[in-house]
């Protein structure tokens, strides 16, 4: 069983570009995380999906973010006109369950590193 | 809001001492609270899941313990060795999903 795969593992983009993150849960798992690593930060929320529903995106910046997790397909994060304050690593995160149930575990995947010239 | 803070943020240990990582928060109304490690330029491994109804949980070396009434839970890892240098963040699950900004240990041999 395969884990969770984010591509690309690494992404340059120059400013006013678009970026998308791609992510392919678990096999099995229907619950998608988003996170950003900021350089000396700590990981933070972005969103959670299901598929075709956003169920969380409180973490999201309210502008040229966006996502989804289609029926088919891998979720995808997708940047808009990106800055340099964008640069960061993004990871993905599935489980088989609920984000609220208490037995459920975060896979997480390797994280695409997004840099912003 | 739910705010996660975990002391030291760095610790440096000699190969062989037991250690402990501490993770506190704010808001005790949580579902779990998971230990991960994070190698450099890597992802997350998670190491443990402690559900809110837990006390602790152990895997090898490892040891977690949960105390939500006072918000804390701990990391024990029993005879470090170099391999386990990495950083060790805790996360809780509320509302929301909140990472703590982590320990970076390093385990000299």
């Amino acid at each position: 069983n395969a884990g969770v795969m984010q591509n690309p593992r690494h992404l340059v983009r120059r400013r006013g570009q678009e970026a998308r993150l791609r992510c392919s849960p678990m096999k099995g798992h229907s619950h998608v995380y988003w996170y950003r690593q900021l350089p000396e930060e700590g990981l933070k929320f972005m969103v959670y999906l299901q598929k075709e529903n956003i169920i969380d995106e409180s973490g999201m910046p309210k502008e040229r973010f966006s996502a989804e997790f289609p029926k088919e397909g891998p979720s995808i994060l997708r940047i808009q006109q990106v800055v340099r304050g964008d640069s960061a690593a993004y990871f993905c995160a599935s489980s088989p369950t609920s984000g609220r149930d208490s037995s459920y575990e975060q896979y997480f995947g390797p994280g695409t590193r997004l840099t912003v010239t | 809001k739910q705010e996660v803070t975990q002391i030291p943020a760095a610790l440096s240990v000699p190969e062989g001492e037991n250690l402990v990582l501490n993770c506190s928060f704010t808001d005790s109304a949580i579902y779990n609270l998971q230990w991960f490690r994070q190698d450099p330029g890597k992802g997350l491994t998670s190491l443990l899941l402690i559900q809110s109804s837990q006390r602790e949980q152990t895997s090898g070396r490892l040891n977690a313990s949960l105390d939500k009434s006072s918000g804390r839970s701990t990391l024990y890892i029993a005879a470090s060795q170099p391999g386990d240098s990495a950083t060790y963040l805790c996360a809780v699950v509320g509302n929301q999903f909140y990472f703590g900004t982590g320990t970076s240990l390093t385990v000299i041999p």
